[in-house]
């Protein structure tokens, strides 16, 4: 139940295309679900954040879909450029704690 | 924004020694700060949460007389992995939540530091 279930493991896009990648969580007590992104030998950088009380959260190119029916919440890359290729992770925590969970991450290649 | 810093970025060590790890937040008071260790292509595993001024709370599974936690002030927590082997190198990297930073649900990351144990 502690799970944060992450998909797909990697993705290969085109340059100007849109990365999606998805995840999904078992606990309903899960309350922040925040996208970190990390380059090779860096610490993970918080990219964006959302709640259970929206289902849409946009912040520059990155857009978060958040599903609470289904459990499922995904990352949008719009217009994906060479330098977002990354490792994304997903994660939830409840509020009480703070503690992260983190998906497995997907490695990003953006292909020029 | 939030930023953490950690030192060393890296180290090397011989088996049997004990290394030190400091972890800083620079410009906000990290009511909580959190450990974690990641292997190559893998996701983080939280080891640690630790609370300035109490005891840190260890995960299962990590052995808290060999990785030991210090939470001495609402900027600076400190990871000292004792009797260093071959199998604790590995990237630890720390992070730090609440206070001015935000939302107390907000953790801000380390860079990382690379541990290699000869």
């Amino acid at each position: 139940q502690q799970q944060v279930k992450q998909s797909p493991q990697s993705l290969i896009v085109q340059k100007g295309g849109i990365s999606i990648i998805n995840c999904a969580y078992e606990n309903t007590a899960f309350d922040y679900f925040p996208w970190y992104q990390q380059f090779p030998g860096k610490g993970p950088a918080l990219l964006i954040a959302i709640r259970p009380d929206v289902s849409e959260k946009k912040e520059g190119r990155f857009t978060i879909s958040f599903n609470k029916s289904a459990k499922q919440f995904s990352l949008h890359i719009m217009d994906s450029q060479p330098g977002d290729s990354a490792t994304y992770f997903c994660a939830a925590s409840m509020e009480y704690g703070n503690k992260l969970v983190f998906g497995a991450g997907t490695i990003l290649r953006v292909k020029s | 924004g939030a930023v953490v810093s950690q030192h060393p970025s890296w180290v090397i060590c011989k088996s049997g020694t004990s290394v030190k790890i400091e972890c800083r937040s620079l410009d906000f008071q990290a009511t909580t700060m959190f450990w974690y260790r990641q292997f190559p292509k893998q996701s983080l595993m939280l080891m640690a949460t630790s609370n300035e001024g109490s005891k840190a709370t260890y995960e299962q599974g990590v052995e808290k007389d060999k990785f030991l936690i210090n939470h001495a002030s609402l900027t600076l927590s400190t990871l000292t992995v004792t009797s260093a082997h071959p199998e604790d190198s590995s990237f630890y990297i720390c992070s730090g939540g609440g206070g001015l930073a935000g939302s107390t649900d907000t953790q801000y990351f380390g860079p990382g530091t690379r541990l290699t144990v000869l």
